[in-house]
């Protein structure tokens, strides 16, 4: 596609429950990068992938949060047992990757606002 | 951990004239910058970057000036528009690194 594109828009669930937010990469971009922005706060790193490499997940927040890349394209941010502290919006955005003419510029997504009640 | 340190102020500007956010970082190992702006509602979307190796570049109405010995980055908007109002991010990559760590942004408010 045009551009980075996330789904839903819009979540609102219940502590306790499971969410799995989703991500379209733009098409070719062989790097993935989620991160999270608390209201009227920066952008916070979760988790990157480049190609088939292992992801750096060293900005996960607890054992609560997990992500996967399918077929090197669509990534699926899963946050189980939510807790109210997880409200955020979480961003998804992908890059041209390594060895690529400007490979390193992230592009953005428009994010997912997840509220947990 | 070392970080970008953005003070989130609010800009205020009159339309027309030019804008300077500035921003300090402290990672002396940081290779790549970038600027994002953030509309309300929306994901932030790329204005400009520039590498440790340069120390300006610019674009259509912005550029960014790099100052390594300080620790400096600023982007400057020329004739702030209206459609210029928003949250301004600065971000820096470390060298070999991949993940963007991000300041805490600045609000430009343009008055008409």
């Amino acid at each position: 596609g045009a551009g980075v594109s996330q789904s839903p828009s819009n979540k609102v669930t219940e502590k306790g429950k499971d969410v799995e937010l989703r991500c379209d990469p733009i098409s070719g971009h062989t790097a993935l990068y989620w991160y999270r922005q608390s209201l009227g706060q920066g952008l916070e790193f979760l988790i990157y992938f480049q190609g088939n490499s292992a992801p750096d997940k060293s900005g996960l927040p607890s054992d609560r949060f997990s992500a996967e890349r399918t077929g090197g394209s669509v990534s699926t941010l899963t946050i189980q047992r939510t807790q109210q502290e997880d409200s955020a919006v979480y961003l998804c955005a992908s890059s041209a990757g390594r060895g690529r003419p400007r490979g390193e510029t992230q592009y953005f997504g428009p994010g997912t606002r997840l509220l947990v009640l | 951990g070392e970080s970008v340190g953005l003070h989130l102020p609010t800009l205020s500007v009159q339309e027309g004239d030019n804008s300077i956010i500035n921003c300090a970082y402290s990672n002396s190992a940081s290779d790549y910058f970038i600027w994002y702006k953030q509309e309300s509602g929306k994901g932030p979307q790329f204005i400009i970057d520039i590498r440790s190796n340069m120390d300006k570049r610019q674009g259509q109405r912005v550029t960014v000036l790099l100052n390594k010995t300080v620790k400096h980055l600023s982007l400057q908007i020329a004739a702030t528009q209206p459609g210029d109002s928003a949250v301004y991010f600065c971000a820096e990559r470390v060298a070999a690194g991949n993940k963007l760590t991000f300041g805490g942004g600045t609000r430009v408010l343009v008055k008409p």
